[in-house]
């Protein structure tokens, strides 16, 4: 049981190149999540799917796209990278409907565009 | 306008004592609340969680307080042990969306030996 892996751990990029994000759970959950976090700051939502089929935009969704590919699988895709968007970026999901909604998170992706 | 407040940046105690983290929120929709922890280089951990039915919830050497009037909710360690120093998030869901949270910046805690 692995939880949620995310691919890859470490990624430079240049301004301008695109690049995709991959998240995978073996939960069985419904929900998934994509957040950023910055040095000092909290988790910032950027898109979430409440489950397959469905995908909607968090706190900051500009310069993101997302796919949720099947219940499994939620990617993350950068068209064109901006040095804003160097960050680490993390995946995460939880059950719908309770009674609890903790999320477990992946061990996340660095990050750095030039 | 941040929804979840945690003002304090860091915290220092010493191992054994009491260690206690706040958190203020100021949307009234709020129901269900939830505290992580994060290790460096590791994505963050569930740690306890809250409903608002309730004022407190207990887990071994976690406790969790809410004051609903106050809307403020504190996260108390005892006793604390320097395998707590870490990051810790507290979140905040509501109703039907209660799968999606909205984090404080955190508060960094160091237990020391």
């Amino acid at each position: 049981n692995a939880g949620v892996t995310q691919t890859p751990k470490f990624q430079v990029l240049k301004t301008g190149q695109s690049m995709t994000l991959q998240c995978a759970q073996d939960m069985n959950h419904n929900s998934m999540y994509w957040y950023r976090q910055d040095p000092g700051m909290g988790l910032r939502l950027i898109y979430y799917s409440a489950s397959e089929g469905t995908t909607d935009k968090g706190e900051v969704p500009n310069g993101y796209n997302v796919s949720r590919l099947n219940k499994r699988e939620f990617s993350l895709r950068l068209e064109s990278a901006a040095p804003s968007q160097t960050s680490v970026y993390f995946c995460a999901s939880s059950r719908t409907g309770g009674p609890s909604y903790e999320q477990y998170f992946g061990p996340g992706t660095r990050l750095t565009v030039t | 306008d941040q929804q979840v407040k945690q003002n304090s940046p860091s915290l220092s105690v010493q191992e054994g004592r009491i260690s206690i983290l706040n958190c203020d929120y100021t949307n009234s929709m709020f129901d269900y609340f939830l505290w992580y922890k994060k290790y460096p280089a590791e994505g963050p951990t569930f740690l306890i969680s809250i409903s608002s039915i309730k004022d407190k919830n207990e887990d071994g050497r976690f406790t969790v307080f809410l004051n609903k009037s106050a809307k403020h909710l504190s996260l108390h360690i005892v006793p604390s042990q320097p395998g707590d120093s870490a990051v810790y998030f507290c979140a905040a869901s509501a109703g039907t969306n209660a799968g999606k949270s909205t984090f404080g910046d955190g508060t960094t805690l160091t237990v020391k030996p």
